[in-house]
């Protein structure tokens, strides 16, 4: 069964303070590992999409990596306003498997 | 440039009402999704299209239908209510680009459904 699991379920920082999050994912041929933040009450917005285990991307304060079975977004010195759920999601072609995310809340 | 907008915004229906969601985008993506929210859940695939004039089944398809009007628009029917559906609904779209690294999807804002 195709199933991506995210770690923690929520994760509360101090600014300043770097952290790692996890998705893991089981699927069958992945074509992309997306990660995505929310915001209360709005839809997901894209972040980056990774293909081949080794690869990384970063954007400010986020970087992403990709091993054969997990991704991490590892978050550097955050901030209040990165506040948010992060979601990974495996696409397989057209399908997308999302995991249920991980509550990250950055405390001044 | 708006992305993707879907209408309305929220909406109450009672149980066996049916509604149809709109959603368009304006970014000329061949793909276009419908998914769902709930709490614990995570987001689930309705359904999708993969280009104008096809539509397949997600992982719930089950009292819903589509249709991809054209490029820009995709519709979310639900023929007979039912409090399981009560849920945030996602619209998307996405374009594969010629060369990897240019995969992207966008979502609009959501429709907050209450179905009693």
């Amino acid at each position: 069964e195709d199933q991506v699991t995210q770690s923690p379920e929520a994760l509360r920082l101090q600014e300043g303070e770097s952290s790692s999050l996890n998705c893991s994912y089981t699927v069958s041929g992945l074509r992309g590992l997306f990660w995505y933040r929310q915001d209360p009450g709005k839809g997901p917005e894209f972040l980056f999409t990774l293909y081949s285990a080794g690869e990384e991307k970063e954007k400010e304060r986020l970087k992403a990596t990709l091993t054969k079975k997990e991704s991490f977004l590892h978050i550097t010195a955050p901030k209040p306003e990165d506040s948010a759920t992060y979601l990974c999601a495996a696409n397989t072609g057209n399908q997308f498997y999302f995991g249920t995310g991980t509550s990250l809340t950055v405390i001044p | 440039n708006a992305g993707v907008t879907q209408t309305p915004k929220f909406q109450v229906l009672k149980t066996g009402q049916s509604m149809t969601l709109q959603c368009a985008q304006d970014m000329n993506h061949n793909s276009m999704y419908w998914y769902r929210q709930d709490p614990g859940m995570g987001l689930r695939l309705i359904y999708y299209s993969a280009s104008e004039g096809t539509t397949d089944k997600g992982e719930v398809p089950n009292g819903y239908n589509v249709s991809r009007l054209n490029k820009r628009e995709f519709s979310l029917r639900l023929e007979s209510a039912a409090p399981s559906q009560t849920s945030v609904y996602f619209c998307a779209s996405s374009e594969f680009g010629s060369s990897l690294g240019q995969e992207t999807q966008y979502f609009g804002p959501g429709t907050r459904l209450l179905v009693l």
